[in-house]
């Protein structure tokens, strides 16, 4: 199993520009999430999807949008890039079998807004 | 909501000595608390967890340690060796809310030979 796995691992935009990171896992995990890693911050939920069909914000949501395509897909889209959305972003998995759970993490990808 | 500190924000040992984290946090109703090793360039992992109905949990050369009444809760490893040199991260879970954490800040680890 590969877990979950983040595209693409790094990228560049301008101000303005738009983009969408992907995110899958294969651990048949119902739920998803959406962090941003700044230095001195730890990591802040950004938005989460507790099962499929299922969205919600975390605590720093504005300027993004989720879709949860199906149980196994979590996209993160950035409409219009600001320089403060430069972040290392994280996805991560949960199978919601009871509260406190482990969450699993994937690789990141690291954006840089010009 | 929850809230969680975490120290030192550094920390540098000698290969072979312990190293402790502390995080404290302010929702006493949290119940689950994990830790994460993050290492240059990848995402977080999970190294040890515990649950609000435990006071101390052990996995090899690692422990953590949870006093519920004062809300603190502690990262201890032993016998350092220089791949244990990471960012560490606590996390607390935010009451009833499922899955949702709130991490702290993170320590950096430096293990020196």
């Amino acid at each position: 199993n590969a877990g979950v796995t983040q595209t693409p691992k790094f990228q560049v935009l301008k101000t303005g520009q738009s983009m969408t990171l992907q995110c899958a896992q294969d651990m048949n995990h119902n739920s998803m999430y959406w962090y941003r890693q700044d230095p001195g911050m730890g990591l802040r939920l950004i938005y989460y999807s507790a099962s499929e069909g299922t969205t919600d914000k975390g605590e720093v949501p504005n300027g993004y949008n989720v879709s949860r395509l199906n149980k196994r897909e979590f996209s993160l889209r950035l409409e219009s890039a600001a320089p403060s959305q430069t972040s290392v972003y994280f996805c991560a998995s949960s199978p919601r079998r009871g509260k406190g759970e482990t969450q699993y993490f994937g690789p990141g990808t690291r954006l840089l807004v010009l | 909501g929850e809230n969680v500190e975490q120290h030192p924000s550094t920390l540098s040992v000698q290969e072979g000595d312990s190293a402790v984290i502390k995080c404290t946090y302010s929702d006493s109703a949290s119940n689950y608390f994990p830790w994460y090793k993050q290492e240059l360039g990848k995402g977080p992992q999970l190294i040890i967890d515990i649950r609000s109905n435990v006071g101390e949990k052990k996995d090899q050369r690692i422990a953590v340690t949870l006093n519920k009444t004062a809300k603190h809760f502690s990262l201890h490893i032993t016998e350092t060796q220089p791949e244990d040199s990471a960012v560490y991260f606590c996390a607390a879970s935010q009451g009833d809310s499922w899955g949702k954490f709130q991490f702290g800040a993170g320590t950096q680890v430096v293990v020196t030979p």
